[in-house]
């Protein structure tokens, strides 16, 4: 079945620094993937869907310009949190789609101190 | 984007079927119903998908009405690593974004 990978598995970082956060899928192309969050004890939220080639769309109350996603090929799409605070300390998980079915990266946990 | 309703929670214990039911009363014609289940800090897993009537997999059945309405998974025999959130979604398989509902955590006790 399809494959979709994250990098870091896990991250912690220094409030105010910009974390990047990887998302691939491994054996197919993806025009469109998705970046999620997810608090403790809590459902997956939609934070934007990242576009290859194009500018990603935020869901409402999520800040473009803290959540920076960068669509750059059709294997790989980049979140990038920037000024980090403890408040966007939380497991991201990305999602492709392959053409039938959605796949979902294993998730990274951003920790800010 | 077609909302769907769980119960927040469900106990069993080990060996018993487990049937996990969901309200998708404002579903599409096109629209399929997709069953995903998460451990924790663990992206969603695929578990199965249906349209009408019934489905069966090599883990769980998927059965649904004729209005499609709502739909229940069954899971047969759990053990205790079944333990987990299972999320029910409605998806067009079109690639559009999908959103989730709050899921249902399935709790099994030996």
């Amino acid at each position: 079945g399809a494959v979709v990978s994250q990098h870091p598995s896990w991250v912690i970082c220094k409030s105010g620094t910009s974390v990047k956060i990887e998302c691939r899928s491994l054996d197919f192309q993806a025009t469109t993937m998705f970046w999620y969050r997810q608090f403790p004890k809590q459902s997956l939220m939609l934070m934007a869907t990242s576009n290859e080639g194009s500018k990603a769309t935020y869901e409402q109350g999520v800040e473009k310009d803290k959540f920076l996603i960068n669509h750059a090929s059709l294997t790989l799409s980049t979140l990038t949190v920037t000024s980090a605070h403890p408040e966007d300390s939380s497991f991201y998980i990305c999602s492709a789609f392959p053409g039938q079915g959605r796949y979902f990266g294993p998730g990274t946990r951003l920790t800010v101190l | 984007l077609a909302k769907t309703t769980q119960p927040i929670s469900m106990d069993s214990y080990e060996g018993q079927e487990v049937n996990i039911t969901c309200s998708h009363n404002n579903i599409a014609t096109n629209d399929y119903i997709t069953w995903y289940q998460q451990f924790p800090s663990q992206g969603p897993r695929f578990i199965i998908q249906g349209y009408k009537t019934k489905v069966t997999n090599e883990v769980a059945s998927l059965f649904i009405p004729a209005d499609r309405k709502s739909s229940t998974l069954s899971l047969p025999r759990v053990s205790l690593s079944d333990t987990a959130v299972y999320y029910c979604l409605v998806d067009s398989n079109q690639g559009g974004k999908l959103i989730f509902g709050q899921g249902t955590e399935l709790s099994v006790k030996p």
